[in-house]
């Protein structure tokens, strides 16, 4: 099955710096890759999404690139802010797999520091 | 629109107990998902309903679990008897009905089994 790795587990960063998180996925037949947001008491928010028709896409400061040979995808957050700080997860979703059976990196904290 | 709610926020039991989650999707979302966090891992899928059946049912862990959605509208999650493994945070997610749409999760259940 789906196995994806996420890189780092903390990253800490000054404000106005930009920050990356990387993840591997195993699935060559994922096609649908989400970023997830989630502050402390909150539940996981959708930040931006990608599918593997798409190399690339951009939400203002937020970026997410996919590398199909190389089962990678990053998300890029520029002039970042302390309103960023949180954990961050990236996720694959499998061919055949549940509409929804999102498989999970084990997240990023990021600390954005004023 | 109101997001996914879950009920309750926090839930401290006892090791052989029984605990019951609740989540009421966003309106009219046909979708529904449990995923579960234990301490510093990844978000596990748990189960999805598309209204009221369980489309698949394979993330859940043993039959200590028992997920239901009556009337496809809420859905329940009971865990009977509650062992200590079973401690994390409880999420629930909701889309709408395009294989296509994103997921939008609620703010979670911590359950805690001592």
């Amino acid at each position: 099955g789906e196995n994806v790795e996420q890189h780092p587990s903390t990253l800490s960063v000054q404000e106005g710096d930009s920050a990356v998180i990387k993840c591997t996925y195993s699935d060559s037949a994922s096609n649908y890759f989400p970023w997830y947001k989630q502050e402390l008491g909150k539940g996981p928010q959708l930040i931006i999404d990608i599918r593997s028709n798409v190399g690339e896409k951009k939400d203002q400061r937020i970026a997410v690139t996919l590398n199909k040979t190389a089962k990678h995808f990053s998300l890029h957050i520029t002039e970042t802010q302390p309103e960023d700080s949180a954990v961050y997860f990236c996720a694959a979703r499998g061919y055949g797999g549940s509409q929804g059976n999102l498989i999970f990196g084990k997240g990023t904290k990021l600390s954005v520091k004023p | 629109e109101a997001g996914v709610t879950q009920f309750p926020s926090h839930s401290v039991i006892e090791k052989g107990q029984t605990v019951t989650l609740r989540c009421d999707p966003i309106s009219g979302h046909d979708n529904l998902y449990w995923y579960r966090r234990v301490m510093g891992k990844e978000i596990k899928f748990l189960l999805h309903f598309v209204k009221e059946s369980k489309q698949d049912e394979s993330g859940m862990p043993n039959n200590r679990f028992l997920a239901e959605r009556t009337g496809g509208t809420y859905s329940t999650l009971k865990v009977q008897p509650a062992e200590l493994e079973d401690s994390g945070v409880y999420f629930c997610a909701s889309s709408a009905g395009s294989i296509l749409a994103p997921l939008h999760f609620g703010n979670g259940t911590r359950l805690t089994v001592t």
